[in-house]
């Protein structure tokens, strides 16, 4: 398996832009997770999935922030509009669930908005 | 509020010797915890969990010992490696799915 799969690798935007991160979990996870590594807060959870269900969202910073999961193979996170302070790593994780083992991490998207 | 702290950004230790890092958690519901290694422009990659019924937890170079009356967790990795020098998070979780991480602790292998 290819593991998690995440695009773009790196993201240059200007304050204001829309910006689209993209994930492809590891196929056969029913888990998919949302993380934002900054240097102040350390990994934050944004979201997290359940069979394409979104389950928790309560790290969303804000309405600017929507994520979406159209199927199982497939997960969108959208800032509208774009910020400074949303300059970060985002990492999107996938697993069978906790006790089955611990999620798997993508290799994340650095965004930088200028 | 920052649930799960590691107070040490960074830690170096000689190569050969023995790495510790610790992590100090608030939520004495946390039930299950985790340690991830993290190189650069990478994702973090699990390394050892431990449940919060036992007290220590060991693979090959790497041990987890739990300490839930201080609400502490440590991470031993003897013998240090070069290619050990990574960040380290650790994580818990309440017995959903929800993990709640650490700001990572760096910790550099001299050779």
């Amino acid at each position: 398996d290819a593991g998690v799969i995440q695009s773009p690798r790196h993201e240059v935007t200007e304050m204001g832009q829309e910006v689209t991160l993209r994930c492809k979990p590891i196929s056969g996870h029913d888990y998919l997770f949302w993380y934002r590594q900054t240097m102040m807060r350390g990994l934050e959870l944004l979201i997290y999935f359940n069979n394409n269900v979104p389950i928790d969202d309560s790290g969303m910073p804000e309405d600017r922030f929507s994520a979406k999961m159209p199927n199982a193979s497939f997960s969108t996170l959208k800032i509208q509009p774009s910020e400074p302070r949303d300059s970060a790593v985002y990492f999107c994780a996938s697993s069978l669930g906790v006790l089955a083992g611990a999620p798997f991490f993508g290799p994340g998207t650095r965004l930088l908005v200028l | 509020d920052q649930q799960v702290k590691q107070n040490s950004p960074s830690l170096s230790v000689q190569e050969g010797r023995i790495s510790i890092l610790n992590c100090d958690y608030t939520n004495s519901m946390f039930d299950y915890f985790l340690w991830y290694k993290k190189y650069p422009a990478e994702g973090p990659t699990f390394l050892i969990s431990i449940s919060s019924i036992k007290d220590k937890n060991e693979d090959g170079r790497f041990t987890v010992f739990l300490n839930k009356s201080a609400k502490h967790l440590s991470l031993h990795i003897v013998p240090s490696q070069p290619g050990d020098s990574a960040v380290y998070f650790c994580a818990a979780n309440l017995g959903n799915e929800k993990l709640t991480f650490g700001t990572g602790t760096r910790l550099t292998i001299i050779p």
